[in-house]
């Protein structure tokens, strides 16, 4: 069965530090998605990416956040300046076709020191 | 604005009885609902959706969620709990109206007892 995988699986960087976040979707599928979730609760939606821009972002997703599908495979969350804050498990997913049936990776640790 | 609420944090049944995990919503238009569930150290998995037609929807594992417009309620349910259902079970909203925005509750955490 296709999946979504995210590279690295956890990351531990020091406060300031550029973090670059890893995901391939699934093959055909259009629609892109980041979601974080702090301490194992709250999924909270950062990004949507569609037609290689954008869609809609959350207040959360600032200037020190960027998203890019640099290559037509991976499509990555860079954040450029960590904050202590910024510790949470990141979620890639991606949708064939705006259906809302997301299929997410397996998530990336960032812990924040 | 769209919200979604989970009343229980925590909710435990034993094996074989039926199980229903609350979920409430709020959008200023029509919604499409979502349940994903998430075992540990793992992403979160769709289980059933709701669009249109249909109050009742079917999902995955024997799930199942009635929409109830007027309660704005989407509760899940099963009629016979396993003990491997123990999961973090998500509700999700979006407004059909505004965006690809996927708005999750908070999680309510289901603990089958053998």
């Amino acid at each position: 069965e296709p999946e979504v995988t995210q590279t690295p699986s956890h990351q531990v960087t020091q406060m300031g530090q550029e973090v670059i976040l890893r995901c391939v979707p699934i093959s055909n599928h259009l629609y892109f998605y980041w979601y974080r979730q702090i301490l194992g609760q709250k999924v909270e939606f950062l990004v949507s990416f569609y037609n290689n821009e954008i869609s809609e972002k959350s207040e959360i997703f600032d200037d020190q956040f960027s998203v890019e599908r640099p290559d037509g495979s991976n499509f990555t969350l860079k954040i450029r300046s960590t904050k202590l804050e910024d510790s949470a498990m990141y979620f890639c997913a991606s949708d064939r076709a705006d259906t809302g049936e997301l299929f997410f990776g397996e998530g990336s640790r960032l812990t924040v020191l | 604005a769209q919200s979604v609420a989970q009343p229980e944090d925590q909710v435990n049944v034993a094996e074989g009885n039926p199980l229903t995990v609350k979920c409430t919503y709020s959008v200023s238009g029509n919604p499409y609902l979502f349940w994903y569930v998430q075992y540990p150290n793992r992403g979160l998995q769709f289980l059933l959706k709701y669009i249109t037609g249909d109050n009742l929807v079917k999902g995955s594992y024997g799930f199942e969620a009635e929409f109830n417009k007027s309660q704005t309620s989407f509760h899940l349910k099963k009629p016979s709990a396993l003990v491997s259902d123990s999961a973090l079970y998500f509700c999700a909203v979006r407004d059909r109206n505004y965006g690809q925005n996927f708005v999750f509750g908070p999680g309510t955490r289901l603990s089958v007892l053998p």
